[in-house]
């Protein structure tokens, strides 16, 4: 069954620490994989895209990593802001169009 | 470009009423995907459309849900006789090609049955 899951949860941590957030994946075949930040009563807003060949992608203070051999991803926030309290969605397409989601990670930034 | 605009934003239905969901894909854009999100939950899949084909619906229920995506107009997700198991956020998005790359999402519409 192809499923995409999420740890942890929830997370608080203070502002201008840093994070790593994991996924783990079992959806195949494999197309690519996507963090996605979504604010509270927001749509998902693409954050990094990953196909197989590629091992990490970074967008500003954010790192995303993709170990395909072991379905593992994990994205990697540095120096925190209140502004990235959100949720952050791993999702993996398996095929052309259709996308498997996480359930996200609750993270709370505090000042 | 406006991006993938949803409206309406809040939508409160009573049960048994008709709940009609629009969605106006990006310009340029003409693959539309809807998704629904229940509370506590991940986004789900439930059909993908181009202008006037269903192309995959098999994540929509199989009674009261229908979508469309006419050759004018925005796509329209229509659902008949409401239930309260039915109150969630749904999603558009779209994309230039039938690939998840281009996928761009909206606001979405937070459906409420009461």
């Amino acid at each position: 069954k192809n499923q995409v899951e999420q740890s942890p949860q929830s997370l608080i941590i203070l502002e201008g620490k840093n994070c790593t957030l994991q996924c783990n994946y079992t959806v195949s075949p494999f197309s690519n994989l996507r963090w996605y930040k979504q604010d509270t009563g927001r749509g998902p807003v693409s954050l990094t895209i990953m196909t197989f060949s590629e091992n990490t992608k970074s967008n500003g203070r954010y790192t995303a990593t993709l170990d395909a051999d072991t379905k593992q991803s994990s994205l990697h926030i540095t120096a925190s802001q209140l502004s990235d309290s959100a949720s952050y969605i791993c999702v993996v397409s398996g095929m052309t169009y259709k996308y498997i989601f996480g359930t996200g990670t609750r993270l709370k930034v505090l000042a | 470009n406006a991006g993938v605009m949803q409206n309406p934003r809040h939508l409160v239905r009573r049960r048994g009423q008709e709940a009609r969901l629009r969605c106006s894909p990006m310009k340029g854009h003409s693959h539309v995907y809807w998704y629904r999100q229940l509370p506590e939950e991940g986004l789900k899949f439930m059909v993908y459309l181009q202008k006037e084909n269903i192309i995959d619906e098999s994540g929509m229920p199989k009674e009261r849900f229908s979508a469309e995506f006419p050759k004018e107009g925005p796509s329209i997700l229509r659902i008949q006789q409401v239930v309260r198991g039915d109150s969630a956020a749904y999603f558009c998005a779209s994309s230039p090609t039938g690939e998840t790359h281009g996928y761009t999402f909206g606001s979405g519409t937070r459906l409420t049955v009461v």
